[in-house]
């Protein structure tokens, strides 16, 4: 099955500072790459997802890219903002049998310093 | 919106009960997931189901099974609760493959 890892598990920022999180994945049939936004005591929601015919998307200060052939994909979010502070979550799913379960990075802790 | 609503925020059992946790969306989704969500672990699998009363196991389904009767609920259950699955739960849906989940606000479990 698909393994997800996710780097790095806590990041901590200056507010105005850009951050970086960074997943690689498994399974080569891979091809949807959703990340998620979870605040303190809600529930987790889509940001920004990216499929695999494209390599880059941005939604004002957010984008990710992925490298198919290396099989990562990273969220790149600047100027940050002390709301950026949540745990955010990488996930990969692909078409063939199960695959297109949605499996789940750890999480990273992004904490933006005011 | 999309609504995936959980029955319970939280919730206290004692080991050996059987207990329940119930999830309804309102959006005819084809999909749904019972994940587990424990600090340094991220979101892992329990069961998720495709179809009315299909399911397939997850990453973690040991201690727990699932039940679908209606294609807008899916209920989570834990035959005899133990301390080891303390935890926060969620429920989450989607319309197909390869598209946005949604969650619910998730159900926080104290076995004692």
């Amino acid at each position: 099955g698909e393994n997800v890892e996710q780097h790095p598990s806590t990041l901590s920022v200056q507010e105005g500072d850009s951050a970086v999180i960074k997943c690689t994945y498994s399974d080569s049939a891979s091809n949807y790459f959703p990340w998620y936004k979870q605040e303190l005591g809600k529930r987790p929601q889509l940001i920004i997802d990216i499929r695999s015919n494209v390599g880059e998307k941005k939604d004002q200060r957010i984008a990710v890219t992925l490298n198919k052939t290396a099989k990562h994909f990273s969220l790149h979010i600047t100027e940050t903002q002390p709301e950026d502070s949540a745990v955010y979550f990488c996930a990969a799913s692909g078409l063939s049998g199960g695959s297109y379960i949605p499996t789940f990075g750890r999480g990273t802790s992004l904490i933006v310093h005011p | 919106d999309v609504k995936v609503t959980q029955s319970s925020r939280y919730l206290v059992k004692r080991t050996g009960e059987k207990v329940f946790l119930e999830c309804v969306q309102d959006m005819d989704h084809e999909n749904m997931f019972w994940y587990r969500q424990d600090p340094g672990l991220g979101l892992r699998l329990i069961y998720f189901s495709y179809d009315v009363k299909m399911k397939e196991k997850g990453d973690i389904p040991e201690g727990y099974s699932v039940s679908r009767e209606k294609k807008e609920r899916f209920s989570l259950i834990l035959e005899s609760a133990s301390t080891n699955q303390t935890s926060m739960y969620l429920c989450a849906s989607s319309w197909g493959r390869n598209t946005e989940a949604f969650f619910g606000q998730g159900t926080r479990l104290t076995v004692v």
